[in-house]
């Protein structure tokens, strides 16, 4: 149990470009999701915490009109980079957490590449 | 600022040794502690959660968990080349902050054959 998806695995796209990651909680209800970004031999930065059905909270320093975060369902969040650009290349991994508990499952990650 | 630290490492032990990963947390309140594994390029894996003062074994995995000197370890025991990785301990948030983890920086383990 506890499987988080993450689709894509793997995005290139060009400058200017918006993606759209998508992440789902397959076998449990996640009212809260977690979105992470990873640069190479850095530790993982926390971008935001979405909950199911209202406005996402970002950490300090992410620009919320950049990362739109979409938690539509207990079981699905979206993070679209929109204007991307080659400094937004990086590792996106998405986390849920098991309803009622601290215990949080990472997705396999997204590795965005902007051209 | 709530805080949970780690040795970033290189940790590393021979195959078959004990591997001994440490870590501590300055919020005094916290009350759940989690230890992840990361590959190399690869996303996280919770491989043990304790919530208790004293010691959780799952298999080679040991989490030992001390509240009063706010410090948690992870042991692993008879450790493989498999088991290098990245470790990260992490440790539940503020109150009301809907589950979120606050991460170490990791600790580095390699298992040397």
């Amino acid at each position: 149990g506890a499987v988080v998806s993450q689709h894509p695995s793997r995005v290139i796209c060009k400058s200017g470009t918006s993606v759209k990651i998508e992440c789902r909680s397959l076998d449990f209800q996640a009212t809260t999701m977690f979105w992470y970004r990873q640069f190479p031999k850095q530790s993982l930065m926390l971008m935001a915490t979405s909950n199911e059905g209202s406005k996402a909270t970002y950490e300090q320093g992410v620009e919320k009109d950049k990362f739109l975060i979409n938690h539509a369902s207990l079981t699905l969040s979206t993070l679209t980079v929109t204007s991307a650009h080659p400094e937004d290349s990086s590792f996106y991994i998405c986390s849920a957490n098991r309803e009622s508990t601290y215990e949080q499952y990472f997705g396999p990650g997204t590795r965005l590449t902007v051209t | 600022q709530k805080e949970v630290e780690q040795n970033s490492g290189p940790l590393s032990v021979p195959e078959g040794a004990i591997a001994s990963l440490n870590c501590t947390y300055s919020d005094r309140g916290s009350q759940s502690f989690f230890w992840y594994r990361q590959y190399s390029g690869k996303s996280p894996e919770l491989i043990m959660f304790i919530y208790s003062n004293g010691d959780k074994e799952d298999g080679r995995f040991t989490a030992q968990l001390n509240k009063a000197s706010q410090y948690v370890s992870l042991l692993i025991r008879d450790s493989q080349p498999s088991d290098s990785a990245t470790y990260l301990c992490a440790v539940n948030g503020r109150a009301g902050s809907q589950g979120n983890l606050i991460f170490g920086k990791g600790t580095k383990l390699s298992v040397k054959p």
